[in-house]
């Protein structure tokens, strides 16, 4: 069975971009979860999807989004990028909210 | 915050076993326990859960005692690939509940 996707997994973008990164979770998970990761602030909860609503939200400003589409696919987005948003992205995926979550091996974002 | 408190770090030799302490004395009842890993550069990777039986998988043991404020994580013989930040987390299994990660112990397995 295949694992949890995301792509690309390397980007640099500059400051004032904005920035796309995709998730395919493993097959019949419908619960999409995505982190921030940098060496500061340890693992930070973003967003949770499930069948295409956002059922949960972290402490992050409006600049993140994510949406989920009607194959269980992921995406969020950055918008203005600032310096401090450098970080691992990761998603994670699990059958339903009693179940455990599974992880990509993230996407790493740097801002120039 | 995290509702769990682990040592920062912890050596282990080669083919001896690793205990990983956690302690979550504030854990309600309906909290699972779960243990995730990391690997330098790769994303985490779930090990095990309980609520409060002891469980046993093929990767690791998870002891968690009777009044379920603690736990420990075992793997019975440590190999060099289980290098690794172990982080251990209570959580609700329910609707919009997510997982908050705390800093974790950094589990260096020497040869």
């Amino acid at each position: 069975k295949a694992g949890v996707t995301q792509t690309p997994r390397y980007l640099i973008k500059t400051r004032g971009q904005q920035v796309t990164l995709s998730c395919s979770p493993i097959s019949g998970h419908r619960s999409v979860s995505w982190y921030q990761q940098t060496p500061g602030q340890g693992l930070q909860f973003l967003f949770e999807y499930f069948s295409e609503t956002q059922r949960n939200k972290g402490n992050f400003p409006g600049r993140f989004s994510g949406r989920q589409f009607s194959n269980s696919r992921s995406e969020m987005n950055v918008s203005t990028l600032e310096l401090g948003d450098s970080a691992l992205y990761l998603c994670a995926s699990s059958f339903n909210s009693n179940q455990p979550q599974h992880f990509g091996d993230g996407t790493r974002l740097s801002i120039l | 915050d995290a509702k769990t408190t682990q040592p920062p770090s912890m050596d282990c030799a080669e083919g001896r076993a690793a205990n990983l302490p956690c302690n979550h004395s504030t854990i309600s009842g309906n909290e699972y326990v779960y243990w995730y890993r990391q690997i330098h550069s790769q994303g985490p990777q779930y090990i095990i859960h309980g609520l409060k039986n002891n469980e046993t998988n093929e990767m690791a043991s998870l002891i968690i005692t009777e009044d379920r404020k603690s736990s420990t994580l075992i793997l019975p013989h440590a190999t060099l690939r289980d290098t690794a930040v172990y982080y251990c987390i209570v959580r609700v299994a329910d609707y919009g509940q997510n997982f908050v990660f705390g800093p974790g112990t950094r589990l260096s397995v020497l040869p």
